[in-house]
């Protein structure tokens, strides 16, 4: 069954340093999406890419955020400069149209040390 | 704005037991749709149900069901004679355009 496949599920770094999420959404889906769960807290959008642009993003999401579709296959999450707050379980999803069920990848849980 | 509220934060019941988790939201949209999703405590997003504004069908689904009622803007899950693997947090979700929130979820514990 296809799935939505991020990388990696566990990543530790330092303050003040880039890190890149990556994701690998289902092949013929065309919606793509990056929400962040704090522990314990609700999850929270964050953006959504269609036809190699954002289409929606949240005020969570500022400079210090991007997102690219580098090849026909990875959706990455960039953060610049990371803060201790941003340390979360971030989860990629895709959908087939923006109207279909969105499916989560198993997210990938970062700490800001 | 669009806004999902779980009032229930936490749900404790016994194995067996029925529980309904509640659901309430906002929207200015005409069409939306609406989900529930489970995170068990390995901590990945498990999908549920879909359901569009335009089908207020309440549906079944073994031991699940969705009651979905426009006139009072709710979508509450129910789980039937609840298992001890029911044990998760249960996030009801709006999805509107390009936009989808989430509720703050609740909590379900099933003891044995």
């Amino acid at each position: 069954e296809p799935e939505v496949t991020q990388t990696p599920s566990h990543q530790v770094t330092q303050m003040g340093q880039e890190v890149i999420l990556r994701c690998v959404p289902i092949s013929n889906h065309l919606y793509f999406y990056w929400y962040r769960q704090i522990l314990g807290q609700k999850v929270e959008f964050l953006v959504s890419f269609y036809n190699n642009e954002i289409s929606e993003k949240s005020e969570i999401f500022d400079d210090q955020f991007s997102v690219e579709r580098p090849d026909g296959s990875n959706f990455t999450l960039k953060i610049r400069s990371t803060k201790l707050e941003d340390s979360a379980m971030y989860f990629c999803a895709s959908s087939v149209r923006r109207d279909r069920v969105a499916f989560f990848g198993q997210g990938t849980r970062l700490t800001v040390v | 704005a669009q806004k999902v509220t779980q009032a229930q934060t936490e749900i404790s019941v016994v194995e067996k037991e029925d529980v309904t988790l509640d659901c309430v939201y906002e929207t200015r949209d005409t069409t939306y749709y609406l989900f529930w999703y489970k995170q068990p405590p390995s901590g990945e997003l498990v999908f549920l149900i879909r359901r569009n504004s335009f089908d207020e069908q309440n549906e079944i689904s073994g031991r699940y069901s969705w009651n979905f009622q426009k006139s009072t803007s709710s979508f509450n899950f129910t789980i039937t004679a609840s298992q001890v693997v029911d044990s998760a947090v249960y996030f009801c979700a709006l999805r509107s355009f390009n936009d989808m929130r989430f509720g703050a979820g609740t909590r379900l514990t099933v003891k044995p």
